[in-house]
């Protein structure tokens, strides 16, 4: 499975729409891109998920570019509550190996 | 309701004295796995499970033991703690590896 590269940390004023953005360089044809969100002390909770092009839910919106290397998850007016890691995973199509979480970004939304 | 449960929720053990963290799920999911979480190192898998009596190591299994004799549980046992093995613990189930993961509320667990 591809390795993901994240940013460490961001920070972002309350009402602001914040993007993260993913690194996968060497992601795989049957590869798919997932995102899960974790509050401390919580366990992570799934966001999104996306193969190409464009997928937007209640929550966020991931944008894939055509070469699937990169991913950007896009999370509108963020609040104080949307402060937490977020963890961007790749995964193949067939659930045949289990996703491997790294370190996460971890937001922080100031007021 | 749809949920992973994990018990206990917080165990201050010493090292040593086995012990065994729980974990059940009530969605019929196939895919079964434990995590542990230790500030600056992310999540970490220690065991996953396909389905049923189908188990396999993850990046971190030394100490641990898991067991899967039906679909709904899922175990971790700690034969023999150790002070590293202090840690936080999730347990996670999936449709298939491939799903939306639903993670437990987690487990706090202290050894002295």
């Amino acid at each position: 499975l591809a390795k993901t590269t994240q940013p460490i940390s961001m920070d972002s004023y309350e009402g602001q729409e914040v993007n993260i953005t993913c690194s996968h360089n060497n992601i795989a044809t049957n590869d798919y891109i997932t995102w899960y969100q974790q509050f401390p002390s919580q366990g992570p909770r799934f966001i999104i998920q996306g193969y190409k092009t464009k997928v937007t839910n209640e929550v966020a919106s991931l944008f894939i570019p055509a070469d699937r290397k990169s991913s950007t998850l896009s999370l509108p007016r963020v609040s104080l509550s949307d402060t937490a890691v977020y963890y961007c995973l790749v995964g193949d199509l067939g659930g045949n190996t289990p996703l491997v979480f790294g370190k996460g970004t971890r937001l922080s939304v100031i007021a | 309701e749809a949920q992973v449960t994990q018990n206990p929720r917080y165990l201050i053990t010493v090292t040593g004295k086995k012990l065994t963290v729980t974990c059940s799920q009530n969605m019929n999911h196939e895919y079964m796995s434990w995590y542990r979480q230790d500030p600056g190192l992310g999540l970490r898998q220690i065991y996953y499970s396909m389905n049923v009596e189908v188990t396999d190591k993850g990046d971190v299994p030394e100490g641990y033991k898991v067991s899967r004799k039906e679909k709904r549980n899922f175990p971790l046992i700690l034969e023999s703690p150790s002070p590293n093995q202090t840690s936080l613990y999730f347990c996670a189930s999936s449709l298939t590896a491939r799903y939306g993961y639903t993670f437990g509320s987690g487990t706090r667990l202290t050894v002295v």
